[in-house]
């Protein structure tokens, strides 16, 4: 089983281009979530989406944007890419639900470097 | 504002016992987890604790105490590949979660 797959896996792009990285379930989950993990800090919420259709705003949303068309895919666009983006950035996702604890799977994470 | 407090570094030797703390100071409590991350690669989830106690799962156990703000993560009979970063998390009142910058674990034989 795929699970969560991510793409591209490393990056290395000049300032001010655009960028998505692209993200896929196979699980059916109805939650998906994009962080950003830094040296020395906690996995930072970029955006979420609880379910098809809808998006929302995490800790640290400027400079991105999400769209959740169907419940597999939940891409994540650099609009124009600054230095600052540099990352390592995973997608993950969880089922909520009565049974379960919305434990989240996470794809292997985008390197992403801005020159 | 809300916090999770979590040792940077530990070391530990190859068969011995490892305790990890975390404290918290968040907006409310659903729930704390344990997620395990190796160098390079994504979190996996270790456990979940919502009520007070031990949760036991093989050689890892999870303690929570909500009324200290407090919980460990315990490992026994340390393996090489135990060597990573464990990652304490609050989901609060919001089911938001709040992630602590991690525990390294360094395993030495």
């Amino acid at each position: 089983t795929a699970g969560i797959t991510q793409a591209p896996t490393s990056q290395i792009l000049a300032a001010g281009r655009s960028m998505t990285l692209r993200c896929t379930q196979d699980m059916r989950h109805n939650a998906m979530y994009w962080y950003r993990q830094d040296l020395g800090l906690g996995l930072r919420l970029i955006h979420y989406s609880n379910t098809a259709g809808t998006t929302g705003k995490g800790e640290v949303p400027d400079g991105y944007s999400v769209s959740r068309a169907n419940t597999d895919d939940f891409p994540l666009t650099l609009a124009s890419a600054v230095p600052s983006q540099t990352s390592v950035y995973f997608c993950a996702s969880s089922d909520w639900g009565e049974s379960n604890t919305g434990e989240l799977f996470f794809g292997e994470g985008s390197r992403l470097t801005v020159l | 504002g809300q916090n999770i407090d979590q040792p940077t570094e530990m070391t530990a030797t190859e068969g011995a016992i490892v305790q990890i703390n975390c404290t918290y100071q968040t907006s409310g409590f659903n729930g704390l987890f344990w997620y395990q991350q190796h160098a390079g690669e994504a979190p996996t989830f270790l456990s979940y604790n919502v009520l007070d106690g031990l949760e036991e799962k093989g050689r890892f156990s999870s303690f929570l105490s909500r009324s200290k703000g407090y919980s460990y993560l315990l490992l026994k009979e340390l393996q090489m590949k135990d060597s990573a970063s464990y990652l304490c998390v609050v989901m609060d009142s919001n089911y938001q979660l709040i992630w602590g910058a991690g525990t390294k674990l360094i395993i030495k034989p």
